[in-house]
């Protein structure tokens, strides 16, 4: 099976950085996702990792470390538009493609 | 192509009555999902299609829950003698073999059961 875990809320500041932490355990990996999902909309997809390192796009940066499994998402120049709740989803090598998220971490922006 | 499309938006229904929901993946992509989504949960994984082929049920899942993908093209989900329990937010997601994109999420289902 898998368990992944990630911070139910947090909070900053409008044009801040914050870094979002996901661990997971996995039988087998084949890549981890970030999602952002605004409240009462559908979850849309920010980044994938699969290999070990920092993949970054835009404000957006994600880094999977597979030996820790343990990954980041890092937001940078906080927007309030950025206030939603970001899912951590992990792939198994199993299961051709399904995806097993996170309860999410809710993130507020303020001024 | 506009995504995936799910209907309905929402849909109210009484304890014990039966529900169908319809998803339309984008054309290109064979693979189908099926996730429930509750309130402060993250989606809970339903079912999978690989084109026409079911290939993945949740053991979560009741005999009330089936789910069907004629052609390979739209699926269809139906909840059977509905419980209050099943109350949540039906997402339907697709993506193809080349997936690091992720998936491509339709904008769900409420289901309200009163």
């Amino acid at each position: 099976g898998q368990n992944i875990d990630q911070p139910t809320e947090m909070t900053a500041t409008e044009g801040a950085i914050v870094q979002i932490n996901c661990t997971y355990q996995t039988s087998g990996f084949n890549g981890l996702f970030w999602y952002q999902q605004h409240a009462g909309e559908a979850p849309t997809f920010l980044s994938y990792n699969v290999l070990d390192g920092l993949e970054e796009k835009g404000r957006f940066s994600s880094f999977l470390s597979r030996s820790k499994g343990y990954s980041y998402l890092l937001l940078k120049e906080l927007q309030m538009k950025d206030s939603a709740s970001y899912l951590c989803a992990v792939r198994a090598l199993t299961n051709a493609g399904k995806s097993t998220f996170g309860d999410g971490t809710t993130l507020t922006v303020k001024p | 192509d506009t995504g995936v499309s799910q209907d309905p938006r929402h849909k109210i229904t009484k304890r014990g009555q039966n529900v169908t929901f319809r998803c339309d993946p984008i054309s290109e992509h064979n693979r189908l999902y099926w996730y429930r989504q509750t309130l402060g949960q993250g989606p809970e994984f339903l079912t999978y299609f690989q084109n026409e082929a079911q290939l993945e049920k949740s053991r979560l899942l009741s005999d009330r829950f089936s789910a069907e993908r004629p052609k390979g093209s739209f699926s269809t989900l139906e909840i059977q003698r509905t419980e209050q329990g099943d109350s949540a937010m039906y997402l339907c997601a697709s993506s193809s073999r080349g997936d690091a994109y992720g998936y491509t999420f339709g904008s769900g289902t409420r289901l309200t059961v009163v």
